[in-house]
């Protein structure tokens, strides 16, 4: 396979349970981010990791939790999650987050999630 | 971060050109500006960018005026898979900066 990939593509899940995303890139990247995109609204970025290191959490509630084991995945789990949570979940990798040039990210196709 | 002014749509006939613009007057010297387009239900993906030279590449042309207060994005032979949202985007060099999407513009390609 080749570029961002992300399961599950679809997921519905109620209130109480857990569950968890997961991306792949495999074009060699070094950083890896992910972002909301609910409804109408614009994409928002939740965090990004660089070489396996979280660098940014735009202040996202803690029932969300990512983790990077390695440059080419990155998981987000969910728990206790609320309807508003509902959204596309989308991953995207760059080389290098913070090289000296902006390097474009390449996304992957989303996660749709709805919570009941 | 310059704030970026897009027409929220526009129509193109299949095989024209689709012309969008972009209005960023408050964009800095150091500035790129990028484009990204989202087709319904997927990822966004890259399409060009460019500092203040006009720029080519498979996809499209992007011409930034003198003054670099506006750009334009060309889809030179519209198809009907460039139906999407596109997004115009000031990212400065020198530093890490973050993807910051706006509204966009949606094209409809109409066959």
């Amino acid at each position: 396979e080749t570029g961002v990939t992300q399961t599950p593509r679809h997921l519905v899940m109620g209130m109480t349970n857990k569950k968890s995303l997961k991306c792949e890139q495999h074009l060699g990247h070094n950083a890896m981010y992910w972002y909301k995109q609910s409804a109408k609204k614009p994409l928002e970025l939740m965090f990004v990791y660089n070489f396996k290191e979280q660098t940014e959490n735009n202040s996202v509630p803690s029932r969300f939790s990512p983790e990077c084991p390695n440059s080419s995945h990155l998981f987000l789990h969910l728990h206790t999650l609320q309807p508003e949570d509902s959204a596309l979940y989308l991953c995207a990798s760059s080389l290098d987050h913070r090289s000296s040039s902006y390097n474009e990210q390449f996304f992957g196709p989303g996660t749709r999630l709805t919570v009941l | 971060d310059a704030k970026t002014t897009q027409p929220p749509s526009m129509d193109c006939a299949e095989g024209r050109a689709a012309n969008l613009p972009c209005n960023h007057s408050t964009i800095s010297g150091n500035e790129y500006v990028y484009w990204y387009r989202q087709i319904h239900s997927q990822g966004p993906q890259y399409i060009i960018h460019g500092l203040k030279n006009n720029e080519t590449n498979e996809m499209a042309s992007l011409i930034i005026t003198e003054d670099r207060k506006s750009s334009t994005l060309i889809l030179p032979h519209a198809t009907l898979r460039d139906t999407a949202v596109y997004y115009c985007i000031p990212i400065s060099s020198g530093s890490a900066r973050q993807l910051t999407f706006g509204s966009g513009t949606q094209l409809t390609v109409l066959p």
